[in-house]
């Protein structure tokens, strides 16, 4: 998988929105976007992916930038159970048995104040 | 509700001795792996297998074996523990079509 960059830290207040950056110059065209995150103590959790378009879940928001280079996750208003480290991936698919295979890098260490 | 159980949050052993760690899914999914997660490193793949008796290599296979005799678990083995591979260890899975892993609480291993 090639490499993403993420801040290695952000903070944000109690019922704010949060704005996750990530940077995925090398994107190719059919790799979709994928954000897991990991709360204390526990595994990461799957929270969205795309391709092209926006997209919405339950849990939060991704935009992804006209080129694909870029993407932000958006949190509409943070909780303090929001708390945990984010991820951004974009597997690459070779092909054959790769396919499922995920890079974690170090991700985005996000506190929120109360 | 989807799950993922590990057979245990913590775990001490000696250098030398064989490890099992037991990994079960309940939703029937195809993919399995096995991580490890360390400071500063963050995760990284030990094994992953796509099918009964299946198995591949991930990043850091050394020191690591695997079993997949049933769908829906997955072991991970050391065969001699040493104390670099006191770690975290995280087992996930998903299905063949779709890269959503779901992953269990993780195994915290001390070897001492």
């Amino acid at each position: 998988d090639a490499k993403t960059t993420q801040p290695n830290s952000m903070e944000s207040n109690e019922e704010e929105p949060v704005h996750l950056p990530c940077n995925h110059s090398t994107i190719s065209g059919t790799d979709y976007i994928h954000w897991y995150r990991q709360l204390p103590s526990q595994g990461p959790e799957y929270v969205i992916h795309g391709l092209t378009s926006n997209v919405n879940n339950r849990m939060a928001s991704l935009a992804i930038a006209e080129d694909r280079k870029s993407s932000t996750l958006i949190l509409h208003r943070a909780t303090l159970r929001d708390a945990a480290v984010y991820y951004c991936l974009h597997p690459h698919n070779a092909g054959g048995t790769s396919y499922g295979k995920l890079t974690f890098g170090q991700g985005t260490i996000l506190t929120v104040h109360p | 509700d989807v799950k993922v159980t590990q057979s245990s949050r913590y775990l001490v052993k000696r250098t030398g001795e064989k490890v099992f760690l037991e990994c079960v899914q309940d939703m029937d999914h195809e993919n399995m792996f096995w991580y490890r997660q360390d400071p500063g490193l963050g995760l990284r793949l030990i094994y992953f297998s796509y099918d009964v008796k299946m198995k591949e290599k991930g990043d850091i296979p050394e020191g690591y074996s695997v079993s997949r005799e049933k769908k829906e678990r997955f072991s991970l083995i050391l065969e001699s523990a040493s104390t670099n591979q006191t770690s975290m260890y995280l087992c996930a899975s998903s299905t063949r079509e779709k890269y959503e892993q779901y992953f269990g609480p993780g195994t915290r291993l001390t070897v001492t």
